[in-house]
C-alpha cells in the first residue's frame, strides 16, 4: 500500500537554531515528491518538487533533499515567520498519477 | 494572475443534510482536485479531473459523495446526505496538468456537521 510518513510530528525550535523534518515514502512508484507549506486557515502552499535521488532545491532557509525512501526539508537559522506545517506528498504513477499527503510536521520558531 | 477560488468560506449543518461547494480553479489549469482535511491530518484526496474527465475517484464515498467539473472549468462537490464524520476542510486545488505538476490550493471551506 502506498504511504507516506512524516516525522517528527512537531518541532519547537528556538531562532536560528537549525534542524531537519523528515518525509519517508512507500509507493509502487514515483512521479515527484511534493513539499508544501500550510499556515491556519488557509491552504497548503507549494514550496518544492523532486523527482529523483539525490536531488535537492533551494528557497531562502529552506532546502531540499531526496533519496530513494525518504526527503528531508532542512531548515537554516529559522525565524519565527517560518512556524507553520510542512507537509509533504508523492505522486504515484497508479491510477491517473494520484496524489498522497503525508500527516505534516507542525514546526514553532521562538523569537 | 487570481488564485483557486472557493466558496463558501465556512458551513454548518445538520446531519442528514446536503451542501454544496464550488470551486473556480486557475485559469488555464486542465487538472482540478478535491481534498478533504481533517483537523491534524494531511489532506486527502477525494477526486481528481482532467478537464472535465474524472481521472481518479476511488477515495470518494460516492453513496453520499458527488461531483462535478462542467465544461472543464468550475466544480462542484456535494454531500447528501451529511454524516458528522464529514467535519473538515474541503481543499480545492488546481495544476497545469497531471504530471508531477504542483498543485495551487484554494483557501478551503470549512464543514461542520452537527
Amino acid at each position: 500500500e502506498d504511504q507516506v510518513t512524516q516525522s517528527p510530528e512537531a518541532l519547537r525550535l528556538q531562532e536560528g537554531e537549525s534542524s531537519s523534518l523528515n518525509c519517508s515514502y512507500t509507493v509502487s512508484g514515483l512521479r515527484g515528491l511534493f513539499w508544501y507549506r500550510q499556515d491556519p486557515g488557509k491552504g497548503p502552499e507549494f514550496l518544492f518538487t523532486l523527482y529523483s535521488a539525490g536531488e535537492e532545491k533551494e528557497k531562502e532557509r529552506l532546502k531540499a533533499t531526496l533519496t530513494k525512501k525518504e526527503s528531508f526539508l532542512h531548515i537554516t537559522a529559522p525565524k519565527p515567520e517560518d512556524s507553520a506545517t510542512y507537509l509533504c506528498a508523492v505522486q504515484t504513477n497508479t491510477g491517473g498519477f494520484k496524489t498522497i499527503f503525508g500527516a505534516g510536521t507542525r514546526l514553532f520558531v521562538k523569537a | 494572475e487570481a488564485g483557486v477560488a472557493q466558496s463558501p468560506r465556512y458551513k454548518i449543518i445538520e446531519k442528514r443534510q446536503s451542501v454544496a461547494f464550488w470551486c473556480n480553479p486557475i485559469s488555464g489549469h486542465a487538472t482540478l482536485y478535491w481534498y478533504q482535511q481533517i483537523l491534524g491530518q494531511g489532506p486527502k484526496l477525494l477526486i481528481q479531473f482532467q478537464n472535465n474527465g474524472v481521472v481518479d475517484d476511488s477515495q470518494l464515498p460516492k453513496d453520499r459523495f458527488s461531483a462535478e467539473r462542467l465544461k472543464g472549468v468550475d466544480s462542484t462537490l456535494k454531500i447528501q446526505p451529511a454524516k458528522l464524520e464529514d467535519s473538515a476542510v474541503y481543499l480545492c486545488a488546481s495544476s497545469l496538468g497531471s504530471y508531477a505538476s504542483e498543485q495551487y490550493f484554494g483557501p478551503g471551506t470549512r464543514l461542520t456537521v452537527t
